[in-house]
């Protein structure tokens, strides 16, 4: 079946633009988590869905980060005025109640120049 | 603060032995553990886990065992064939908590050489 997908795969822009990254959960699943992967590093939790609602967005590492649900199923991470430090390779995962294992997507590579 | 480690950044075995990759975590209240495996290019994929309140979770060629005590979980594949090589992430969750968010390690990229 399906699983988890993320557009664009790669992602290149420059210092100060907005971006805006995609995942596509798999069907049914009604938590989804957004992490992010540096260079040399395991992945970090950002923020995390229960339906449409961010129930935890602790991870956020500031306000130009935003996410969003609005359907319960589709989730876009947006980050404005992008600093070379943004880049990495943001993930994300779902899972069909929040106490079972996740699933991730292949990533979105984001590169600021 | 990293509250899981992987102090091994890589660790290379020959096809049929054994490869043990370890983990310890800092963090009293983590109660559930699990093992991803990851392929460049394609995201963690869940490999195995285990819950506080056992010491040892076996599937196939893969046991985790868990040592409360010690802060300290192991992964054991027995025996390594070359399409284990990967990077195999160690991960950790508190599932008393409102969300089920995971805690990972820097990962140890496993090289099974035929």
């Amino acid at each position: 079946g399906a699983g988890v997908s993320q557009t664009p795969s790669n992602k290149v822009t420059e210092k100060g633009k907005y971006v805006e990254l995609r995942c596509d959960p798999i069907s049914g699943h009604t938590a989804l988590y957004w992490y992010r992967q540096s260079l040399g590093q395991g992945p970090e939790f950002l923020i995390y869905f229960q339906g449409t609602g961010a129930a935890d967005d602790s991870g956020l590492p500031n306000d130009r980060f935003f996410a969003v649900r609005p359907e319960g199923s589709v989730s876009t991470l947006k980050i404005q005025r992008t600093e070379r430090g943004d880049s990495a390779v943001y993930l994300c995962a779902s899972s069909q109640v929040i106490y079972n294992e996740q699933f991730f997507g292949p990533g979105t590579r984001l590169t600021v120049l | 603060d990293q509250q899981v480690k992987q102090n091994s950044p890589s660790l290379s075995v020959q096809e049929g032995r054994i490869s043990i990759l370890n983990c310890d975590y800092t963090n009293s209240m983590f109660d559930y553990f699990l093992w991803y495996k990851k392929y460049p290019a394609e995201g963690p994929t869940f490999l195995i886990s285990i819950s506080s309140i056992k010491d040892k979770n076996e599937d196939g060629r893969f046991t985790v065992f868990l040592n409360k005590s010690a802060k300290h979980l192991s992964l054991h594949i027995v025996p390594s064939q070359p399409g284990d090589s990967a990077v195999y992430f160690c991960a950790a969750t508190f599932r008393g908590g409102s969300n089920y968010k995971l805690t990972f390690g820097k990962g140890t990229l496993l090289t099974v050489n035929p």
